[in-house]
């Protein structure tokens, strides 16, 4: 049994940045790839791009491209995301899942507010 | 960009009676090693999605048998036999034949 453990909740200024980390026990860090998915309030999940830990590569949804990244640590079984020059439109719970989403993280809200 | 859409949007179902949700893609999901990459998520109030179906129609581990699920192709369906108390929330199906992954809009259920 995969459980992937997120890190706390977070309130950010406009224009700041955020990372969240996703730590995964009782399975295979490398085998499977990691996805990030979010969800801003009352709305439906969105990809943000994933990564397969150890052997890469790393993709991401275009509108994200320019501002997010995706890492992993074998050594740690952690992933990573980090979001830059966040808006008030990042306000969101994000998710880390083992992909195809047979085990999820508990989701960590990011509050985006001046 | 493969585009996913649900319906309906919303659903009240009385207990004990069936419910269908349906997804429609933009684009086939069946791939030539023979998988429909198209699966099925229920997330319940204030909880992370859990999967209830992968590659189309298989059961995850722990799903009840009320749940089932067909389709190829471009057009799926998600059907609960009976539906019950602890069914509540919001229905996602997700394409990942191709990058980026992409969900459905969501489909609430409540119960009359």
């Amino acid at each position: 049994q995969v459980v992937l453990r997120q890190s706390g909740a977070e309130v950010k200024k406009p224009g700041s940045s955020v990372k969240v980390s996703c730590k995964a026990s009782g399975g295979s860090f490398t085998t499977h790839a990691i996805m990030w998915v979010r969800q801003a309030p009352g709305e439906s999940l969105e990809w943000m791009g994933g990564i397969v830990p150890k052997v890469g590569p790393v993709h991401y949804a275009q509108k994200f491209q320019d501002r997010v990244t995706i890492t992993a640590d074998e050594s740690t079984l952690t992933a990573y995301l980090e979001v830059r020059s966040l808006t008030s439109d990042d306000t969101a719970i994000y998710f880390c899942a083992r992909d195809p989403g047979d085990f999820w993280g508990q989701g960590t809200l990011v509050s985006v507010s001046s | 960009d493969i585009v996913v859409t649900q319906t309906p949007l919303s659903l009240s179902v009385s207990p004990g009676q069936p419910a269908s949700i349906s997804c429609d893609c933009s684009q086939s999901l069946l791939h030539s090693d023979g998988r429909i990459y198209l699966y099925w998520f229920l997330q319940r109030p204030g909880q992370a999605p859990q999967l209830l179906i992968y590659e189309g129609s298989n059961r995850f581990s722990g799903v009840p048998d009320r749940f089932s699920a067909s389709g190829s192709g471009t057009h799926f369906t998600l059907t609960i036999s009976r539906v019950e108390a602890a069914d509540v929330g919001v229905y996602y199906c997700m394409q990942s034949i191709e990058l980026p992954v992409a969900f459905g809009q969501g489909t609430r259920l409540e119960i009359k």
